[in-house]
């Protein structure tokens, strides 16, 4: 089975733009999450969707938002974009929702100047 | 407030030694502990698990530890490679609950020859 992929691999914007991830899970997954990864905090939950539907949601402001689609692949969007936006995004998928076990993609690195 | 922690970001070990890797949490309604695995540039990797039932599970030069009276999982390895460089997230979860992974912000471990 193919594994979770991410696109684009690195990304680099100014501030004040938008961007747009995307993450296709792992065939059969139906529930993707999305993590922040900085240097400083670690990995931080941003959200988890199930069945097209957000099904948890961390405390990252409105700027940051996501959606799922029918064949479970996620997008995830980040308006108005800080400098401190600057992360390794990473999506992971699971055969459910609460599953234990995630399953990682390689990431995005967003680099906000 | 973070629930899982590991306190030590980084340890360095000689090739052939044990690694032992830290982490604790908070909330005693977390069932289930994963360790993940994150070299530079990947997304992290699934390494091993342990359900609260349990207090030890071993998967060839790796074992956890679950003390759940301290709220303390520790990961070994025996015998340290180089290869085993990397950073250690400990993740914890409610399964089956509509909760997510929660992670730990990880330690660099780094295997000298």
């Amino acid at each position: 089975k193919a594994g979770v992929t991410q696109t684009p691999r690195y990304l680099i914007k100014t501030r004040g733009q938008q961007v747009t991830l995307s993450c296709s899970p792992i065939s059969g997954h139906r529930s993707v999450s999305w993590y922040q990864q900085t240097p400083g905090q670690g990995l931080q939950f941003l959200f988890e969707y199930f069945s097209e539907t957000q099904r948890n949601k961390g405390n990252f402001p409105g700027r940051f938002s996501g959606r799922q689609f029918s064949n479970s692949r996620s997008e995830m969007n980040v308006s108005t974009l800080e400098l401190g936006d600057s992360a390794l995004y990473l999506c992971a998928s699971s055969l459910e929702t609460g599953q234990e076990t995630q399953y990682f993609g390689p990431g995005t690195r967003l680099l906000v100047l | 407030d973070q629930q899982v922690k590991q306190n030590s970001p980084s340890l360095s070990v000689q090739e052939g030694r044990i690694s032992i890797l830290n982490c604790d949490y908070t909330n005693s309604m977390f069932d289930y502990f994963l360790w993940y695995k994150k070299y530079p540039a990947e997304g992290p990797t699934f390494l091993i698990s342990i359900s609260s039932i349990k207090d030890k599970n071993e998967d060839g030069r790796f074992t956890v530890f679950l003390n759940k009276s301290a709220k303390h999982l520790s990961l070994h390895i025996v015998p340290s490679q180089p290869g085993d460089s990397a950073v250690y997230f400990c993740a914890a979860i409610m399964v089956g609950g509509s909760e997510k992974l929660v992670f730990g912000k990880g330690t660099k471990l780094t295997v000298n020859p």
